[in-house]
C-alpha cells in the first residue's frame, strides 16, 4: 500500500514569510505526528493528531500549528519564519493499534 | 523530562565487522524503545519495538537488546548498504505517538 505522502518536498522560503507543509497518511491510519529534524538537535516531537484533534505537543513556539482533516491528511503551518525554522519537517503516521510509526520523506524547508 | 543518548555518534566499520551500538534512556515507567534507521534524504524506517527487559529481536543482520537503562543494536557481519544512521527512540508519557528520539549513531560500513 502507498505510504506516508508529504509535499512538497523542497521549500525556500524568506524570513518572515509563512508556509504550510502538507501531509497524507498511510490509508486507514487516524494517527499523524509532526517532527523537525535539524543537525544538531536530531528529531524534536512537533504535535500528534488523531482524528481531527491535537493530541499532544511539543515545546514549540506557537508559530508552529497544525490541523486534521476528516480523511486524516493533515497540514503544519509555520508562520512568521526564521532563519533557524531552516530544517527537515518529518510527518509520520500511524494506525489506532499499532506503536510503530512510518515517517514520509520530509520536506526540507530552507529559509533565506 | 524523558532522555535518550546514543553512543558513539559515528561508527566506521569494515565490512563483515560485527559492532553494537548503544542507546541509554531515562524515563519515568517505559512504555517501549523504538530502533529506527535512516538513509540520507529520508524519513527514518521503522525497525524494531522492544517492551521489556530482557526483550530481543532480530532482522537479517541486526538484533536489538533491551535492558532497564540501555538498548543496544548488534550488527553482525554489517555489509556497505547497512550504512545509515540508527536512531532510538522512547514514547513519553503523553502517549505513544509523543516520541523522544536519540541523536543517532551514523554508521559506515567500508568495503
Amino acid at each position: 500500500k502507498a505510504g506516508v505522502t508529504q509535499t512538497p518536498r523542497y521549500l525556500i522560503k524568506t524570513r518572515g514569510q509563512q508556509v504550510t507543509l502538507s501531509c497524507s497518511p498511510i490509508s486507514g491510519h487516524r494517527s499523524v505526528s509532526w517532527y523537525q529534524q535539524t543537525p544538531g538537535q536530531g528529531l524534536q516531537f512537533l504535535f500528534e493528531y488523531f482524528s481531527e484533534t491535537q493530541r499532544n505537543k511539543g515545546n514549540f513556539p506557537g508559530r508552529f500549528s497544525g490541523r486534521q482533516f476528516s480523511n486524516s491528511r493533515s497540514e503544519m503551518n509555520v508562520s512568521t519564519l526564521e532563519l533557524g525554522d531552516s530544517a527537515l519537517y518529518l510527518c509520520a503516521s500511524s494506525s489506532t493499534q499499532n506503536t510503530e510509526a512510518f515517517f514520509g520523506q520530509g520536506t526540507r524547508l530552507t529559509v533565506v | 523530562e524523558d532522555q535518550v543518548t546514543q553512543s558513539p555518534e559515528a561508527l566506521r566499520l569494515q565490512e563483515g565487522e560485527s559492532s553494537s551500538l548503544n542507546c541509554s534512556y531515562t524515563v519515568s515507567g517505559l512504555r517501549g524503545l523504538f530502533w529506527y534507521r535512516q538513509d540520507p534524504g529520508k524519513g527514518p524506517e521503522f525497525l524494531f519495538t522492544l517492551y521489556s527487559a530482557g526483550e530481543e529481536k532480530e532482522k537479517e543482520r541486526l538484533k536489538a537488546t533491551l535492558t532497564k537503562k540501555e538498548s543496544f543494536l548488534h550488527i553482525t557481519a554489517p555489509k556497505p548498504e547497512d550504512s545509515a544512521t540508527y536512531l532510538c527512540a522512547v514514547p513519553n508519557s503523553g502517549g505513544y505517538q509523543k516520541v523522544t528520539f536519540g541523536i543517532g549513531t551514523k554508521l559506515q560500513v567500508i568495503p
